[in-house]
């Protein structure tokens, strides 16, 4: 079974599109999170949920909205999608947000290339 | 300034070396150290972790924290094809954000 998963795998679509990219994880953790991988292979937190609640929404565009249904579920809704929106998006979830050592389960990743 | 640094290389070394992965950091509230490693078009896994300074050691990896210097390290012995892929640092200071490095790609020859 997958811990964390992600879909689609691979998202391609033009520039002033709106998409979504959905995430789900069977490990029963409380705390989900998206991150952003450019080229590069720098990753960067976007946003975290912790029980369905918003605890990290570092500075991206507001054009990014995250919605979590569930604590099982984190989806990621981009709008009005630009050129430099093209990169991997990973979503992980993990146990403890705020205390101690955890870890953090990564999912396969979605791979956006907008046009 | 980034938070965290890290030589994104790419590092290419033979079969059975010992390799050095290597990150600096300018937050001192940082504690909590973590090494992984991503394969080409996967997740990240969790390979180490280690809290506040001192050394780790799990089969042929060794992670290393210096705190003083703000300055962390990951030891590979007896590299293995195997072993190909980018490592990536992270830290945290109380266990509620990660900051991570660019990452390092290793390749071992055969």
């Amino acid at each position: 079974d997958t811990a964390v998963s992600q879909t689609p795998k691979y998202l391609v679509t033009q520039m002033g599109n709106d998409k979504s990219i959905k995430c789900e994880q069977n490990l029963g953790h409380d705390t989900m999170y998206w991150y952003k991988q450019d080229s590069k292979k720098f990753l960067k937190i976007m946003f975290s949920y912790n029980n369905k609640e918003l605890i990290i929404n570092e500075t991206v565009p507001n054009r990014f909205s995250p919605k979590s249904p569930d604590k099982a579920h984190l989806n990621l809704h981009i709008n009005s999608l630009e050129l430099g929106d093209s990169a991997v998006y990973f979503c992980a979830s993990s146990q403890y947000p705020f205390s101690g050592i955890y870890e953090q389960y990564f999912g396969p990743g979605t791979r956006l290339t907008v046009t | 300034q980034k938070e965290v640094e890290q030589d994104p290389g790419p590092l290419s070394v033979p079969e059975g070396a010992i390799v050095s992965l290597n990150c600096t950091y300018s937050n001192s509230a940082f504690q909590y150290f973590m090494w992984y490693r991503q394969y080409s078009r996967k997740g990240p896994e969790l390979l180490m972790y280690t809290y506040s300074s001192g050394n780790k050691e799990d089969g042929r990896f060794t992670a290393q924290v210096d705190k003083s210097s703000k300055y962390i390290s990951l030891f590979i012995r007896d590299s293995q094809p195997s072993d190909s892929a980018t490592y990536l640092c992270a830290m945290s200071a109380e266990g509620n954000q990660f900051y991570f490095g660019t990452g390092t790609s290793l390749t071992v020859i055969p």
